[in-house]
């Protein structure tokens, strides 16, 4: 039972551009909810997070939104740079106190020159 | 400060043999934790630890082990390789905050 879902394999975009990355969830109860960029042969690195009490975070070209009640979040990259291009995993905490964190499969994200 | 590093990078193990998987972490973190990664796949998580002698199993544990003697050091052991755990492996940490810091994986095969 995959409680988090990125049902994108792959995706791309041209440079400039606006990169949209989206990630369901079935598991009302996550709080919290990051996201990971991961280039080949390194380990994933933290891009952004947000708060089940917020329902936008910024961070320079990247923001996350989190829409509850559709159980769905969406990374927007813009403007898109082909240093972007790596796999974006989305991940989710119940924040219970059982301090795990459960990943979607990933998107492969390439920004075209 | 180096983060979390891992040992080795790669391995080639035959099946039915054991071996340790090191990790380590300079930032004094509390939490630490390993992770699979198989093709196409996200990351599943084996094992976990929420401090020294703490340890807990995650969504995949069967075929692993696990130790925290040192709140820096969490090895992870094989027991008896089979080729299902043909994977690469990635131990993290993180401090109270949510955000967890990988180190760079090692894979493994198993033959």
């Amino acid at each position: 039972d995959q409680q988090v879902k990125q049902n994108s394999p792959s995706l791309s975009v041209q440079e400039g551009r606006i990169s949209i990355l989206n990630c369901d969830y079935t598991n009302s109860m996550f709080d919290y909810f990051l996201w990971y960029k991961k280039y080949p042969a390194e380990g994933p690195t933290f891009l952004i997070s947000i708060s089940s009490i917020k329902d936008k975070n910024e961070d320079g070209r990247f923001t996350v939104f989190l829409n509850k009640s559709a159980k769905h979040l969406s990374l927007h990259i813009v403007p898109s740079q082909p240093g972007d291009s790596a796999v974006y995993f989305c991940a989710a905490s119940d924040g219970s106190g059982t301090y795990k964190y459960i990943f979607g499969t990933g998107t492969r994200l390439k920004v075209l020159a | 400060n180096a983060g979390v590093t891992q040992t080795p990078k790669f391995r080639i193990l035959k099946i039915g043999q054991s071996m340790t998987l090191q990790c380590a972490q300079d930032m004094n973190h509390n939490y630490m934790y390993w992770y699979r990664q198989d093709p196409g796949m996200g990351l599943k998580l084996i094992y976990y630890s929420v401090g020294a002698g703490i340890t807990d199993k995650g969504e995949v544990p069967n075929g692993y082990n696990v130790s925290r003697s040192t709140t820096e050091d969490f090895p992870l052991r094989l027991e008896l390789a089979a080729p299902s755990q043909t994977s690469v492996y990635f131990c993290a940490s993180r401090s109270r905050v949510y955000e967890q810091y990988f180190g760079p994986g090692t894979r493994l095969t198993v033959t």
